[in-house]
């Protein structure tokens, strides 16, 4: 039972443009959401998050949208850089819960 | 460097047998948390211990078990391993317990044969 899904496996972006990437979620109980860059041979690194009480949050480049009726949230990234290439994953949190639930992740690549 | 670090970063064993994965958290941190990453999913929770007691319990296999010690690292310990305990595991800190940042560690990649 995937509670929080992340249906593009990889999104291919051009430097500068922007990239989007989309999580969507089936428990209405979550309400903490968090996103996490990781590259490879590297954990997960904490992005920006946002409660279920906004609908935006924003820190520099990175922008996170939360539609609660849609039960939807996408990462805008502003202009996208190289060095943004790594997988991006979606988490959920049900309000001060241990345990984060992840998407399966999605591979962005910017290319020049 | 998020300040957690785990051994071994890799480690290849056979079916049936026993390992244990080592995970130091960030100088301060009392909570410490395993995730189990298989090919292509997500991260999957298994086990919290917050300052040596554990807290929370996620989808763990009665065949694993953790403890963290005085010192608050924390060792996970597999067993009767079997081919699709092959995976990454991920250790993660935070300063409390929940609802503050974890930061994870680089993991150890377990290959079972």
């Amino acid at each position: 039972d995937q509670q929080v899904k992340q249906n593009s496996p990889s999104l291919s972006v051009q430097e500068g443009r922007i990239s989007i990437l989309n999580c969507d979620y089936t428990n209405s109980m979550f309400d903490y959401f968090l996103w996490y860059k990781k590259y490879p041979a590297e954990g997960p690194t904490f992005l920006i998050s946002i409660s279920s009480i906004k609908d935006k949050n924003e820190d520099g480049r990175f922008t996170v949208f939360l539609n609660k009726s849609a039960k939807h949230l996408s990462l805008h990234i502003v202009p996208s850089q190289p060095g943004d290439s790594a997988v991006y994953f979606c988490a959920a949190r049900i309000g001060t819960a241990s345990k984060l639930t992840f998407g399966t992740g999605t591979r962005l690549q910017v290319t020049l | 460097d998020s300040g957690v670090t785990q051994t071994p970063k890799h480690l290849i064993t056979a079916t049936g047998q026993r390992v244990t994965l080592r995970c130091s958290p960030r100088s301060g941190d009392l909570s410490v948390y395993w995730y189990q990453q298989s090919l292509d999913q997500g991260l999957q929770f298994l086990i919290q211990y917050y300052n040596g007691e554990e807290r929370a319990k996620g989808n763990i296999l009665e065949r694993f078990s953790a403890q963290q010690f005085p010192d608050l690292h924390s060792e996970l310990n597999l067993s009767s391993l079997e081919l699709g305990d092959s995976a990454l595991y991920f250790c993660a800190s935070s300063e409390r317990g929940p609802g503050n940042e974890q930061f994870f560690g680089p993991g150890t990649r377990l290959t079972v044969l």
